[in-house]
Order: C-alpha cells, then sequence, then structure tokens
C-alpha cells in the first residue's frame, strides 16, 4: 500500500507565527492532493486542496506547495492563530479513484 | 441541512459481539466510505461505495461487512468484535468523488472489551 510519510507528528507555533506540514509521496502516478483540519471530538473537515498541475494554491491564510520532482508537498499557515490548534492530515488519490490515502497527522498548538 | 449523520456516538462492546454503525447524509451524494482512526495512524479505508447497491473494499476490509440499499445510508457491521478493533470510525461521502471533497460525519467511538 503506498503511504504518505506526513511530518512533523507534532507542532507548537507561537501566535502570528508560520506553522509548516510536510508530506512526501512515492508514486507520480496521483493527482489530487487535499489536506483536512480535524478539531478534537470532530470528524476531519476539507481546508485545501491542490492538483500537480500547480505549484502553489493559496485561500486565505493556507498555502500548499506542491513540489511534484522532489514528490512533497507542503502546507503553510500564516499568521497561525490559537484557533488554528487541530490535526492536520495530508492525503492523496489518483485521479477519478475514491480512495483517500491519509498521512498519520500533525497535531497544531499555536500558543498565545 | 445534517449532513453525515453517524449513530451511535460511543458504544462498548464485548468480544464476539456483533453491531451496524449507522451512517445517514441528506445531500445526494453518490460516494460514500468508512475510514477508522487509530492514534498515530491517520485514517485507513475500510469500505466505500459509488452508489446504490455497489461497494468494495479499503485497505482494512477484514471483520467488517458494508451494503447500499440507497443512497442515503451506508451502515457499518461488524460481524464478531475483536478488541483489535477498538477505535474511531467515520462516515465520509462526497458528491463527486474526490474532486469535490468529502464531508465527515463525527464519527462512533467503539471500545471492545
Amino acid at each position: 500500500q503506498q503511504q504518505v510519510k506526513q511530518s512533523p507528528q507534532s507542532l507548537i507555533v507561537q501566535k502570528g507565527g508560520i506553522s509548516i506540514i510536510n508530506c512526501a509521496y512515492e508514486n507520480t502516478a496521483f493527482d489530487y492532493f487535499p489536506w483536512y483540519q480535524q478539531f478534537p471530538g470532530k470528524g476531519p473537515a476539507l481546508l485545501i486542496a491542490i492538483r500537480p498541475d500547480v505549484s502553489e494554491k493559496k485561500e486565505g491564510r493556507f498555502t500548499i506547495s506542491f513540489n511534484k520532482s522532489a514528490k512533497q508537498f507542503s502546507l503553510h499557515i500564516m499568521d497561525s492563530q490559537p484557533g488554528d490548534s487541530a490535526t492536520y492530515f495530508c492525503a492523496r488519490a489518483r485521479a477519478g479513484s475514491y480512495q483517500l490515502t491519509f498521512g498519520k497527522g500533525t497535531k497544531l498548538s499555536v500558543i498565545p | 441541512n445534517a449532513g453525515v449523520t453517524q449513530t451511535p456516538k460511543f458504544q462498548v462492546l464485548k468480544t464476539g459481539q456483533s453491531m451496524t454503525l449507522q451512517c445517514a447524509q441528506d445531500m445526494n451524494h453518490e460516494y460514500m466510505s468508512w475510514y477508522r482512526q487509530d492514534p498515530g495512524m491517520g485514517l485507513r479505508l475500510i469500505h466505500y461505495s459509488v452508489g446504490a447497491g455497489i461497494t468494495d473494499q479499503g485497505e482494512v476490509p477484514n471483520g467488517y461487512n458494508v451494503s447500499r440499499s440507497t443512497t442515503e445510508d451506508f451502515p457499518l457491521r461488524l460481524l464478531s468484535a475483536a478488541p483489535s478493533q477498538t477505535s474511531v470510525y467515520f462516515c465520509a461521502s462526497s458528491y463527486g468523488g474526490n474532486n469535490d471533497g468529502y464531508t465527515f460525519g463525527s464519527g462512533t467511538r467503539l471500545t471492545v472489551v
């Protein structure tokens, strides 16, 4: 089973700082890379997604950067806020596939 | 608009018991999936369905059965519960598969003793 390797496992960032979460994948036959955000006691919710034909996608304070040659993609959270404290999952899927494979998650804590 | 509704929220089972985790969505989504979430393991796909009457296995299907008789409902059955099935179970649905992202339910926390 192809995996998505996510790092770090946990991350502590000061309020106003930049949070960076990285994911690496092994196979290039994927073309959908979403990020999900999960608060305690809740289900994951789609945050932002990217396809490998673009190198970057930005939505508000959240940016995905995609490096196809390195087989890596990253989530950047600018001006991190305590309300961003959650677990973040990267994932990948083939075009037209219904099977999302998730990374193991990163627990982000933003401290005041 | 309720989205994806899972019941029960919590359940304790004894080894060998069977039960059904319920999942219902009111968004007319064709695609539905079941995931389990374990500490440090992320979310792993158990079974999925691309429409009524069509189901398929995911990454960790052993010990679980599903059926999809209607678009709205996608129950997950544990045939003979084992302690290894202690987990948080999430149901998710999507209108257009991965293109539109999945909407997850709030989960069922299952403990098998």
